[in-house]
Order: structure tokens, then C-alpha cells, then sequence
């Protein structure tokens, strides 16, 4: 069964560092996600990109996040100068239609800000 | 404030018992509801969705919709110990965006 693939799954930054967590969608699909889930609390949803653009984002994914698509496979977020609440669960997500019929998300990368 | 609620649990029921996972959804424009099966330390994982009033059964599990009291639940019949998992119920308002409920615990017994 095609996967959502994540790597790396386990990061451990010093606060104020610049990480980069990459994710490889479905191949087939189009539309790609980011979500994060500090411990213990909900999922929580930080952007969607879609035709190689951010199609919406929220009021977590501040300036101080990006996402980019740099080649046909990958998907990438980037967080600039880590703080030490950005310490969760990010988890990578890709549907083939939108949020129709759910996402698929992958295995994710636990982010350790020291 | 768009906010999805569930009973933090947790939930312990027999094995082949009939587990009952509740939500409730603040927002009356939601349009699609979905179901989530997280282990601990692991991924969120699709069991199904639901856009329609009334029942939608996929094997052991059926989601239940009623719109009008902003309410949707999954039925899992004849749990198993496998089924013990954090339950995440998800509601699409509109775009592609989930909001995502607490979960409910559900501890299957053998």
C-alpha cells in the first residue's frame, strides 16, 4: 500500500536553530499537508499546498515556518529559529482530491527543541 | 471558534462488546466528518468518513451523522484488544483543512 514517507523520525535541535523536516507524498497525489501534535493534545493543522502554492494556512504557521516543493517528490517544512514550544509531533499528509476523502498521513517526525 | 468535542475517556469495554465513541462539533457549516485511529507514539490512521445524515457501516465500524444536533459517532462492534487506540474524530468546514478533536481513549479488555 503506498505511504506517506517522513524522515527524519526523530530530530533534536538546540532552540534558535533552522530544522528542515521532508516528507515524500503518495505519488499520485496532489495535494500535500503539514500537521503537528505537541504532546498529549490535539492535531493540530498548519498549512495545505496545492499547484505549488500554500492554498491555506494557520495561526500557528507564522513567519517563522515555510513549506516548499523543491523537486517532484518532496515536501519540505522549515522552521526558523526553533523555539522550545515547537517541540511536538509533525506529521506530513497528502490526498489525491483534497480532504474529500481523508488524508493519508505518514509515520511522522518527533522535533526535540533544547 | 470552530471546536470539535470528545469525551477524553478512558472508554474500557469487554472484548466483543460494542464500543460507542462520541463527538459533537460546534461549527453548523461543518461538511465532512471523519474518523481517526491513533496507536500511541504512531500516526493517525483513516477508518472513514461520513458526509450524509444517518448511518455509514465499513465492516465492524459504523459512523453515525446527525446534523441538526451537530453530532457523530463510531460504533465499533465486537472490539478486539487490537482496537485499543486513542479514536480522533476530524470535521472539514470548508477548504481542505481539518480541525481535529482531543480523542477518546478506548481500552479493549480481554
Amino acid at each position: 500500500e503506498p505511504e506517506v514517507t517522513q524522515t527524519p523520525s526523530h530530530q533534536v535541535t538546540q532552540m534558535g536553530q533552522e530544522v528542515i523536516l521532508r516528507c515524500v507524498p503518495i505519488s499520485n497525489h496532489l495535494y500535500f499537508y503539514w500537521y503537528r501534535q505537541i504532546l498529549g493534545q490535539k492535531v493540530e493543522f498548519l498549512v495545505s499546498f496545492y499547484n505549488n502554492e500554500i492554498s491555506e494556512k494557520s495561526e500557528i504557521f507564522d513567519d517563522q515556518f515555510s513549506v516548499e516543493r523543491p523537486d517532484g517528490s518532496n515536501f519540505t517544512l522549515k522552521i526558523r529559529s526553533t523555539k522550545l514550544e515547537d517541540s511536538a509531533m509533525y506529521f506530513c499528509a497528502s490526498s489525491e482530491v483534497g480532504s474529500s476523502y481523508g488524508y493519508t498521513f505518514g509515520s511522522g517526525t518527533r522535533l526535540t527543541v533544547v | 471558534q470552530k471546536e470539535v468535542e470528545q469525551n477524553s475517556g478512558p472508554l474500557s469495554v469487554p472484548e466483543g462488546a460494542i464500543a460507542s465513541l462520541n463527538c459533537t462539533y460546534s461549527d453548523r457549516g461543518s461538511q465532512s466528518f471523519f474518523w481517526y485511529r491513533q496507536y500511541s507514539g504512531k500516526s493517525p490512521e483513516l477508518i472513514m468518513f461520513i458526509y450524509s445524515n444517518g448511518d455509514k457501516e465499513d465492516g465492524r465500524f459504523t459512523a453515525q451523522l446527525n446534523k441538526a444536533s451537530q453530532y457523530v459517532s463510531l460504533l465499533i462492534r465486537d472490539s478486539q484488544p487490537s482496537d485499543s487506540a486513542t479514536y480522533l474524530c476530524a470535521v472539514n468546514l470548508r477548504g481542505q483543512n481539518f480541525v481535529f478533536g482531543p480523542g477518546t481513549r478506548l481500552s479493549v479488555l480481554p
